[in-house]
């Protein structure tokens, strides 16, 4: 079973176009996130999310945006994508009790032409 | 206010010879500690952690951590290299309060591995 999964694994999309990116996990995880790895490898957070508060970095631009139908789904949102969105999408999860470890999915490439 | 510095971006070792990343941290409180593996096109594989138990940490596939906090370091090794580990090497610092803002990553380290 895989712990956290997300959809699609690759997406090739137009410049103005709305896209989603889906992710469950099945850990019985309290919180959710979705990272932003740029070419450079570099990580940066932009949402953290459990059912009592969603926190947002505020470099994010708010054509992102996360949607959250139950604890164990955390979706990302992106309208009118730029070529700049293009980059790699991981979603994670982590539980305050148990070492609040981030677990991560295998990412979702984002190419935006 | 927390920090993580990954020494080198990249390092390169033959087939059967020790590896070492480093990595150096500052955080406010006690901290926990991670590394993590990214192979090509893969997510981010947790190798090991550090929670304040054993200063010495032993995670998968050979690798281990020691937690010195007089260096303020939490350098990876592995005595001997295999192929298979050429990957990208993240090392984490959380500060023991966890979740994602309060855990922050380091560059990266990219392990070349040659035959």
């Amino acid at each position: 079973d895989t712990a956290v999964s997300q959809t699609p694994k690759y997406l090739v999309t137009q410049m103005g176009n709305d896209k989603s990116i889906k992710c469950e996990q099945n850990l019985g995880h309290d919180t959710m996130y979705w990272y932003k790895q740029d070419s450079k490898k570099f990580l940066k957070i932009m949402f953290s999310y459990n059912n009592k508060e969603l926190i947002i970095n505020e470099t994010v631009p708010n054509r992102f945006s996360p949607k959250s139908p139950d604890k164990a789904h955390l979706n990302l949102h992106i309208n009118s994508l730029e070529l700049g969105d293009s980059a790699v999408y991981f979603c994670a999860s982590s539980h305050v009790d148990r070492g609040n470890t981030i677990y991560f999915g295998e990412g979702s490439w984002l190419t935006v032409v | 206010a927390q920090s993580v510095t990954q020494l080198d971006s990249h390092v390169s070792v033959s087939e059967g010879t020790p590896v070492l990343l480093r990595c150096n941290y500052s955080s406010s409180y006690s901290p926990s500690l991670f590394w993590y593996v990214q192979h090509p096109n893969k997510g981010l594989q947790l190798l090991l952690k550090y929670t304040s138990a054993a200063t010495l940490v032993k995670g998968i596939n050979g690798f281990e951590a020691e937690f010195k906090k007089s260096e303020t370091s939490f350098h990876l090794t592995k005595p001997s290299a295999h192929m298979s580990d050429a990957a990208e090497y993240f090392c984490v610092v959380s500060d023991g309060r966890g979740g994602g803002f309060k855990t922050i990553f380091g560059a990266g380290t990219r392990l070349f591995v040659k035959a």
